[in-house]
């Protein structure tokens, strides 16, 4: 079947680097997307990594390995508004997207 | 900068109506899809288009929904009889732009049905 694993929630101090880990088992593997959801609001697009490896983007980077089933989001120098779900997210063989349940991230001062 | 326009933003309906929401997806995208978000729970895919079809869509999506594009801006998904468990938030997303892979949402429409 299509799963996706990642923590509920998380805590992390303002300034302070956090790890979000990610682990999926899917029918297919086309790509693995790391979305950014505030409540109420829509996602949007943090990072897409579809070879192994670490993609860095400012003070946002996602790692995957593919043999692993795995990968993890990594954020630095914590904000406040950087308090959100983050979801991941992976794309199957097709056009078809599967989303994690989310991890709620909480920033604390 | 470009972004994916939903209407309404909020639509109540009652039990066995129809309902349609709207979406403008970014101009130069090729690529168009539905999820749903029950509240409190995941975001689900529920259809993606492409070249004036349906390329792929889920379990959920069964023959009370289907999706259109009337014309060249405008995305629309229908639902024939709505039922309770339709309530959700519905997103539009698009993508096809210069990087492929990258899908824009657009804010979305919260579907109440009583």
């Amino acid at each position: 079947g299509q799963n996706i694993d990642q923590p509920t929630e998380m805590t992390a101090t303002e300034g302070a680097i956090v790890q979000i880990n990610c682990t999926y088992q899917t029918s297919g593997f086309n790509g693995l997307f790391w979305y950014q959801q505030h409540a109420g609001e829509a996602p949007t697009f943090l990072s897409y990594n579809v070879l192994d490896g670490l993609e860095e983007k400012g003070r946002f980077s996602s790692f995957l390995s593919r043999s692993k089933g795995y990968s993890y989001l990594l954020l630095k120098e914590l904000q406040m508004k950087d308090s959100a779900s983050y979801l991941c997210a992976v794309r199957d063989r097709g056009f078809k997207t599967i989303f994690g349940a989310g991890t709620r991230l909480f920033v604390k001062a | 900068e470009p972004e994916v326009t939903q209407t309404p933003s909020h639509q109540v309906t009652q039990m066995g109506q129809e309902v349609i929401l709207r979406c403008v997806p970014i101009s130069n995208h090729l690529y168009f899809y539905w999820y749903r978000q029950i509240l409190g729970q995941k975001v689900e895919f529920l259809v993606s288009f492409y070249n004036n079809e349906i390329s792929e869509k889920s379990e959920i999506f069964d023959d009370q929904f289907s999706v259109e594009r009337p014309d060249g801006s405008n995305f629309t998904l229908k639902i024939r009889s709505t039922k309770l468990e339709d309530s959700a938030m519905y997103f539009c997303a698009s993508s096809g732009g210069t990087v492929q892979y990258e899908q824009y949402f657009g804010p979305g429409t919260r579907l109440t049905v009583t």
